[in-house]
């Protein structure tokens, strides 16, 4: 059973930083890895979406990289600013008999200070 | 820009009460997830449908809940009777998981059961 782990749990640093965001995976044989934004009373809003085939995926100031050998996607914030502030949670499908049913990390909280 | 859509969004009840909540994916999408969001258990899938067919629920207690898709405009998940325990933020997603396209959310239906 796949299982999905995002460290730090939470994080919080002043307006400009460059951050790290890590999430590990159990099984890699994995489909693809997507990262999802999720601000308070809202649901998840996807990010970005690495294709096992592929090795990073950039949008703007997030880049999100994936090695399937060691089970490891990083999220990459530039810049960041108080607007990123929400929690970031990364999920991977479930391929066993073809399900794709994701299986979710318990998200990090990032607030950002100006 | 196509959008998930959830109602009610939010939901207070009377332990005991029957709670139904609905959810119209996004055109075009041709798998629907129901999860429920806590705390302290983070994002748990309850169901899990394919072409309006259930593929998943074992995440559902059965003897309470159950999730149907009469259309594929329609998705409806039923608590019936509602207990404190139950309360939680319902969300429903949407997507075409085969393609390696991503998972959309809808704004969820936060339920309280008093």
């Amino acid at each position: 059973k796949q299982e999905v782990t995002q460290i730090p749990a939470a994080l919080s640093v002043p307006e400009g930083e460059n951050l790290v965001l890590n999430c590990s995976f159990t099984d890699s044989a994995i489909y693809n890895l997507q990262w999802f934004r999720q601000d308070p009373g809202k649901g998840l809003t996807s990010l970005l979406l690495i294709q096992s085939s592929q090795r990073e995926q950039t949008s703007g100031r997030l880049n999100a990289s994936l090695d399937k050998s060691s089970g490891r996607s990083t999220l990459y914030i530039a810049a960041s600013q108080p607007g990123d502030s929400a929690t970031y949670l990364c999920a991977v499908p479930d391929t066993s008999g073809g399900s794709y049913i994701p299986t979710f990390g318990r998200g990090t909280s990032l607030i950002v200070h100006p | 820009d196509a959008r998930v859509t959830q109602t009610p969004r939010h939901k207070v009840t009377e332990m005991g009460q029957e709670v139904t909540m609905r959810c119209q994916p996004i055109l075009g999408h041709n798998t629907v997830f129901w999860y429920r969001q806590t705390m302290m258990q983070g994002l748990e899938l309850l169901a899990y449908f394919r072409n309006r067919a259930p593929l998943d629920d074992s995440g559902m207690p059965k003897d309470r809940f159950s999730a149907e898709m009469p259309d594929a405009t329609l998705a409806t998940l039923k608590i019936q009777p509602s207990e404190p325990r139950d309360s939680a933020v319902y969300f429903c997603a949407s997507g075409v998981t085969e393609q390696n396209q991503p998972q959309h959310f809808g704004d969820g239906t936060r339920l309280s059961i008093l």
